[in-house]
């Protein structure tokens, strides 16, 4: 089955900018999706389709994906965005049809 | 305003069933494809189901295969998940979410928690 990898945890100072990463086999031909989850909450989509945002997500969050890794940027990083953040493409070989990445927690030092 | 709302969730024994259930407002049910995801205590999403807006495909992952049933009755504006055999390891909360053609989910519901446990 189709696996993305993220690393565990990313620590970024207010201000600054956070840089996940979401790496899988060629991820670069597929279209990669991003969500945040808040502690009890259901995920919200940030980015969809490689670097595209739904109505109401914040210019600072964009996204990249090219070879075998994508990646999710925060710009100007506020302390409302510490959360978990989890990729995730449609991978019609796999039995996973929805395959998610093992997701990233970003803590805002 | 768009909504998912699910249902049906608490505790159950090994081996035991559950119907779980999710009812849509907002938009037009009918011409969104589904899915259910669940997430485990601690751990990330984990899809579990998906099913066309007309039902003609249904898909699931290897996990629940055999054990889970998707269906959905666009009448009702509603999306059910009958669990069967359920086992220690399918305690989680279940989500529904409405799938954009882009094959990603634009709407979550809040989530409903089971427990399978003696």
């Amino acid at each position: 089955s189709y696996v993305l990898t993220q690393p565990p945890s990313v620590s970024v100072a207010p201000g600054q900018t956070a840089r996940i990463t979401c790496g899988g086999n060629n991820i670069g031909s597929k279209s990669v999706h991003w969500y945040q989850q808040k502690p009890g909450q259901a995920p919200v989509l940030v980015v969809y389709d490689d670097s595209e945002r739904p109505s109401g997500i914040p210019e600072r969050f964009s996204g990249s994906n090219s070879g075998n890794t994508a990646t999710l940027t925060i710009s100007r990083v506020e302390a409302g965005d510490e959360a978990d953040y989890y990729c995730q493409v449609w991978d019609s070989r796999s039995d996973h049809h929805y395959v998610f990445g093992t997701g990233t927690k970003v803590t805002v030092l | 305003e768009v909504q998912l709302v699910e249902s049906g969730g608490g505790v159950v024994q090994p081996g035991g069933s559950r119907r779980l259930s999710c009812e849509a407002s907002g938009f037009s049910f009918s011409s969104y494809n589904m899915n259910w995801v669940r997430q485990a205590p601690g751990k990330g999403p984990e899809w579990v189901s998906h099913i066309s807006s007309g039902s003609r495909d249904i898909y699931y992952a290897d996990s629940v295969r055999g054990r889970f049933t998707i269906s959905r009755d666009n009448a009702k504006n509603s999306l059910y998940l009958q669990m069967n055999s359920l086992r220690v390891e399918d305690t989680a909360v279940y989500y529904c979410a409405r799938v954009l053609f882009g094959n990603y989910m634009d709407v979550w519901g809040k989530g409903t928690t089971v427990t399978v446990s003696s």
